[in-house]
């Protein structure tokens, strides 16, 4: 397995612009989170699916974030519109089941001009 | 809800020195606790983990140890090497719950 896959890699974009995140997790996994790392903040939980649901999304910062997850191989973290404060390393992570292992991607580094 | 907190925020040692990182956690329901690695630039990545039905856990040069009387867990890194700097996060969780992550420490291995 070739791993969590998050795209793109790096995104640079103008305030105000839609920007979307992509993750594929490891396939058989049932439970994918969406992280985002500052130095300032650290490691925060975004958002938590278990079998495709939101379970937990309080990690949300505002209305401008949304997640989905249509299916049990991909999800999509949006932020519409963007500001300069979005900018950070998004990591997707996934877990075969509770309190197992989680595996991260290789993280989405967000750059808001 | 559940808390972690990790100290300290950077460790400095001698290369082939220990090095030991503490978390403490707050709800006595917790019952995983896993220890990452990130190196500068990458993602974290599981070093060990351990359930709340063992005290201690061993892989090599790495151990974790834990108390669940006074809630809280540690990692511990003998013989020191470069390679060990990055940064040490903390978690803990309980059954069907996400997971809940200390605040992260900065280990540097000085030569």
């Amino acid at each position: 397995d070739a791993g969590v896959i998050q795209s793109p890699r790096h995104e640079v974009t103008e305030m105000g612009q839609e920007v979307t995140l992509r993750c594929k997790p490891i396939s058989g996994h049932n439970s994918l989170f969406w992280y985002r790392q500052t130095m300032m903040r650290g490691l925060e939980l975004l958002i938590y699916f278990n079998n495709n649901v939101p379970i937990d999304d309080s990690g949300m910062p505002e209305d401008r974030f949304s997640a989905k997850m249509p299916n049990a191989s991909f999800s999509t973290l949006k932020i519409q519109p963007s500001e300069p404060r979005d900018s950070a390393v998004y990591f997707c992570a996934s877990r075969v089941s509770e309190n197992t292992e989680a595996f991260f991607g290789q993280g989405t580094r967000l750059t808001v001009v | 809800g559940e808390n972690v907190e990790q100290h300290p925020s950077t460790l400095s040692v001698q290369e082939g020195d220990s090095a030991v990182i503490k978390c403490t956690y707050s709800d006595s329901a917790s019952n995983y606790f896993p220890w990452y690695k990130q190196e500068l630039g990458k993602r974290p990545q599981l070093i060990i983990d351990i359930r709340s039905n063992v005290g201690e856990k061993k892989d090599q040069r790495i151990a974790v140890t834990l108390n669940k009387t006074a809630k809280h867990f540690s990692l511990h890194i003998t013989e020191t090497q470069p390679e060990d700097s990055a940064v040490y996060f903390c978690a803990a969780s309980k059954s069907n719950y996400q997971l809940i992550w200390g605040a992260g420490t900065k280990l540097i291995i000085k030569p």
